[in-house]
């Protein structure tokens, strides 16, 4: 069965810093997608990142990048410029492809004024 | 593009009564949903999946009687909490799969309803 591993349930940074968020998964699978979410006060899920296992090429969305390790099942998410905007929970996920998406535990994310 | 909508945003009943949350794509037709319950200070628990026409497929665990799906459109989705107990308060969130950028699947959420049962 896949997993997803978040073992920061909590971080914090000062604002205009950099921070990482780390997550591990484990599959069986060669083909499937890999999501960070970010959860805000408001509850609303929104995307914030994906990546295509079967891409080697590391996905980027502005501020926000992935540094997926396949062979490691590793897929840590960095947040640069951290405003204070960027705190929430982020859920690292996990979906083989057309199927239901399996989250991870999540981790908080602070940010410092 | 790509909204879902969730009715109603919070609901507060009664201890055996029933409760009707409606999920609803907005602006996309949505073969499959999907329906989470999400406890404070936790992570998303997948409870069904639904699609539209057939019997929704339940998680492990979750008792289909108590929690009555239906998809009988291709734009909506209702999950029924039957003869509800505090133990069922909770935040429930939808998601629905809607084609994104291509030809990828991509799953959109709701912005959740908060039941509280008293």
């Amino acid at each position: 069965a896949q997993t997803v591993t978040q073992s920061q349930p909590e971080m914090s940074v000062q604002e205009a810093e950099t921070v990482t968020l780390s997550c591990t998964y484990d599959t069986s699978e060669s083909d499937y997608y890999l999501f960070w979410y970010k959860q805000p006060p408001s509850r609303q899920m929104i995307l914030v990142i994906r990546q295509e296992a079967y891409k080697q090429q590391n996905a980027t969305e502005n501020r926000f990048s992935v540094n997926f390790q396949k062979a490691a099942k590793s897929f840590s998410l960095k947040i640069s410029d951290s405003q204070l905007g960027d705190a929430a929970m982020y859920f690292c996920a996990y979906r083989k492809v057309d199927d239901k998406i399996i989250f991870g535990k999540g981790t908080r994310l602070h940010i410092l004024p | 593009g790509a909204v879902v909508s969730q009715h109603p945003s919070r609901v507060i009943c009664k201890s055996g009564t029933s409760v009707k949350i409606e999920c609803r794509s907005l602006d996309f037709q949505a073969t499959t949903m999907f329906w989470y319950r999400q406890f404070p200070k936790q992570s998303l628990m997948l409870m069904a999946t639904s699609n539209e026409g057939s019997k929704a497929t339940y998680e492990q665990g979750v008792e289909k009687d108590k929690f009555l799906i239906n998809h009988a459109s291709l734009t909506l989705s209702t999950l029924t909490v039957t003869s509800a107990h505090p133990e069922d308060s909770s935040f429930y969130i939808c998601s629905a799969n809607g084609v994104s950028g291509g030809s990828y699947n991509e799953q959109f959420f709701g912005p959740g309803t908060r039941l509280t049962v008293l």
